[in-house]
């Protein structure tokens, strides 16, 4: 199936520092989604994206989708403790029929106080 | 509130053995999935469900088996044939059309002893 690469695969920050991941694929995808996963919980949507160039925050997150609609970022300003998580990007290709996903292999976020 | 209930939170099975993981939600939604997370990796999609009576294979379907008999649950099945099924499984939802941000269960950790 379809292959997205996120990265960093794992980050360890100062609190207050601000964060940067992204995701690519070598295809056209077109709805990019941001999930945040707690230890040993369901993942929860954080921001969606749906069109080329958009730019929608949610909070201290800023996400977009990129002009090549191969890529997607998610940055994290003023990181605090409780930031501390598995982000997921998923994606949703251009040519994929019906509501499936795929999803990223996640950024491990570490905060230190 | 509406959400979507995975039970149990935690399972143990023999080698050998069936065993049958619970997701039920009350969104009213359509579409039904189930994701398998091993650590270090994405999620991986082993079935999903469109619509009532109606199901199709993921990515990773040989071991496991679903049903859709009412809107509301979706439950897995994951049988002997399945070589390594310790995991974290996850079951999320979807609306209809036009909306493609998935709601997530809490997860079921599958330990086989």
């Amino acid at each position: 199936g379809q292959q997205l690469n996120q990265s960093p695969q794992s980050m360890f920050i100062q609190e207050g520092e601000d964060v940067s991941m992204n995701c690519t694929s070598s295809s056209i995808f077109n709805t990019w989604l941001w999930y945040k996963q707690d230890p040993g919980e369901g993942p929860v949507l954080l921001i969606a994206l749906y069109k080329a160039g958009e730019l929608t925050s949610n909070g201290r997150l800023t996400a977009q989708f990129g002009i090549t609609r191969k890529d997607s970022f998610l940055n994290i300003s003023a990181s605090i403790p409780s930031d501390v998580g598995i982000y997921f990007c998923a994606g949703r290709p251009r040519e994929t029929s019906g509501s499936r996903l795929t999803f990223g292999e996640g950024t491990q976020l570490t905060v230190n106080p | 509130d509406g959400g979507i209930t995975q039970s149990p939170k935690y399972l143990f099975r023999k080698e050998g053995q069936n065993v049958t993981l619970s997701c039920e939600q009350n969104l009213n939604h359509d579409a039904m999935y189930w994701y398998r997370q091993d650590p270090g990796q994405g999620l991986r999609l082993i079935y999903y469900s469109q619509i009532v009576n109606d199901f199709q294979k993921g990515d990773i379907a040989e071991g496991y088996s679903v049903s859709r008999e009412k809107k509301e649950s979706f439950p897995l099945t994951v049988t002997s044939a399945q070589k390594n099924p310790t995991a974290f499984y996850l079951c999320a939802s979807r609306p209809g059309q036009g909306t493609y941000g998935y709601t997530f269960g809490s997860g079921t950790r599958l330990t086989v002893v």
